[in-house]
C-alpha cells in the first residue's frame, strides 16, 4: 500500500518570502500522479497543483510550484512571494495511475503567513 | 454555478442512532467520494462511486453505508456500527473514471450527543 508522509505538521513564513512544504510517499508503482490540495478555514479542499510522474519537468501554477524528486520519492511544494490568502492547511497527495481514482493524503501541514 | 452541496453543516447523533449526511452535485459528474477527516490527519476514503447504482468501498468503509440511485446524489449513512463518528466529512465528485477528485464540498461535522 502507497503512504505518504508531510513531516511539517507547521510551518511559518513571512508575507512575501517563499516556503516550501516536504512530502515523502512510498510506493513500488512508475505510473502515478501527485498533488497538492489547499484547505483554508472554509474547508473548503481547493486542487494547487499536479504532477505526472512520467513527466520530468517540474509542474508550476503561478507562485506555486513543485520539486519533484522520483529516486528520492520526494514531491515538495515551493510557495513564493506569500501571500496572507496562502494561509490554510496543506496536503500532498498520491494516486496511482492503475487504481481508478483513490487518492491516498499526507497527513497535512498547516501554514501561517505573517505580515 | 457548479458545485457540491453538503447538508446539513453540523449534525449530531445520538448513541445507536443512524445519520445520513447528504451529498449534491449540479456538474453532471460521474465519480463521486466520501472523505472522512480527523484532527491534524490527512482525508481517508470512506467510499467512492463511478457510476450510477455503483460505489466501492475505501479505506475505512466499516460502519458506513451509501446509495447511488441518481447521478447528482451521493448520500453517505453513519450507522450505529460506527463507533467513533465523530469527524468532518468531506463529499467530492470527478468529470470521468480516471480524474482525481476536482470539486469538493463544504463539509458536514458530525458530532455524538
Amino acid at each position: 500500500a502507497q503512504t505518504v508522509t508531510q513531516s511539517q505538521p507547521e510551518m511559518s513564513v513571512q508575507e512575501a518570502e517563499t516556503v516550501t512544504l516536504s512530502c515523502t510517499y512510498d510506493t513500488s508503482e512508475s505510473d502515478y500522479y501527485l498533488f497538492w490540495y489547499k484547505q483554508p478555514p472554509s474547508r473548503q479542499m481547493i486542487l494547487v497543483i499536479r504532477q505526472e510522474a512520467y513527466k520530468q519537468q517540474n509542474a508550476t501554477e503561478n507562485r506555486f510550484s513543485v520539486n519533484f524528486q522520483k529516486a528520492a520519492k520526494s514531491f515538495s511544494l515551493k510557495i513564493s512571494d506569500s501571500q496572507l490568502g496562502d494561509a490554510a492547511m496543506y496536503f500532498c497527495a498520491y494516486r496511482s495511475g492503475n487504481a481508478g481514482n483513490m487518492l491516498t493524503f499526507g497527513g497535512g501541514t498547516r501554514l501561517m503567513v505573517k505580515p | 454555478d457548479g458545485g457540491i452541496t453538503q447538508s446539513p453543516k453540523y449534525l449530531f447523533r445520538k448513541e445507536g442512532q443512524n445519520v445520513t449526511l447528504s451529498c449534491e452535485q449540479n456538474l453532471n459528474h460521474d465519480a463521486m467520494y466520501w472523505y472522512r477527516q480527523d484532527p491534524g490527519q490527512g482525508l481517508r476514503l470512506i467510499y467512492y462511486s463511478q457510476i450510477v447504482n455503483d460505489f466501492q468501498k475505501g479505506d475505512i468503509a466499516e460502519g458506513y453505508s451509501v446509495s447511488r440511485e441518481k447521478k447528482e446524489s451521493f448520500p453517505l449513512t453513519v450507522t450505529s456500527a460506527q463507533k467513533n463518528p465523530t469527524a468532518f466529512y468531506l463529499c467530492a465528485s470527478s468529470d470521468r473514471v480516471g480524474n482525481q477528485p476536482q470539486h469538493f464540498g463544504d463539509g458536514t461535522r458530525l458530532s455524538i450527543l
